[in-house]
């Protein structure tokens, strides 16, 4: 079946750039679950969704952090991926990617997640 | 604060019932827009219980039901188990930011 691997850094400076990519293997990121996001979640807080992809490559980001987020494809490799900029403290957290198979459906398939700290 | 309200924690013993809530608004719940929960452990991710509302994935037991009424739903969990100890989050979609919402989550605490 269908798995998801997230993989970036572990740690990230005050005020640059956090990068994380999310592998798809087991199928095609183009085929069945159509919509890809990242979430992330501060140590002992709540879910927050960062945003999502379409395989046609259309995006859409929380309004919290549009300013901040890029998410981009590349289905040659089969990933997507999370760039976050001018990160502080408050963006640590496990970061998680997920598919969908439309914007309105249940996150039905997750990555294990993947620890990142911001500190100098 | 999440768009989505949950109780905190709930807490239960063995083999009796418990709900957990959901309540959101005209923008998400209210709209019309389905409700999905979640069961997450300690340092894993969050697996699907329920989808659209009141389905269960293959797998999770008919203990585990949910349901959906004008802006919140609900999630029961009937004959607790020791197993059952963990947190638990709701998750629909949202017209302002079109894109998805979760609660803040509900620690269930099997005594």
């Amino acid at each position: 079946q269908v798995q998801l691997q997230e993989s970036g850094p572990g740690l990230v400076k005050p005020s640059q750039t956090l990068s994380l990519t999310c592998t798809v293997s087991g199928g095609s990121i183009s085929g069945g679950n159509d919509y890809w996001s990242w979430i992330r979640q501060p140590a002992g807080k709540g879910l927050e969704w960062i945003g999502f992809i379409f395989t046609s490559g259309t995006t859409n980001y929380n309004p919290s952090l549009k300013s901040r987020v890029t998410i981009s494809l590349d289905t040659s490799k089969n990933q997507f991926s999370l760039k976050l900029n001018s990160i502080t403290a408050a963006d640590t957290a496990v970061y998680y990617c997920a598919g969908q198979r439309s914007p309105y459906d249940v996150f039905d398939i997750w990555g294990q997640g993947t620890m990142v700290t911001v500190s100098s | 604060q999440s768009v989505l309200t949950q109780p905190p924690s709930v807490s239960g013993a063995p083999g009796q019932r418990v709900t957990i809530s959901c309540t959101g608004s005209s923008s998400n719940i209210g709209a019309g827009y389905d409700v999905h929960w979640y069961r997450q452990l300690p340092g894993r991710a969050p697996k699907v219980l329920i989808y659209v509302n009141s389905n269960r994935p293959s797998g999770v037991p008919d203990r585990f039901s949910g349901s959906k009424s004008g802006t919140s739903a609900s999630l029961a969990i009937t004959g607790l188990q020791a197993e059952d100890d963990a947190d638990y989050y709701c998750q629909s979609h949202d017209s302002s930011l079109s894109g998805s919402v979760f609660g803040g989550g509900t620690r269930l605490t099997v005594l």
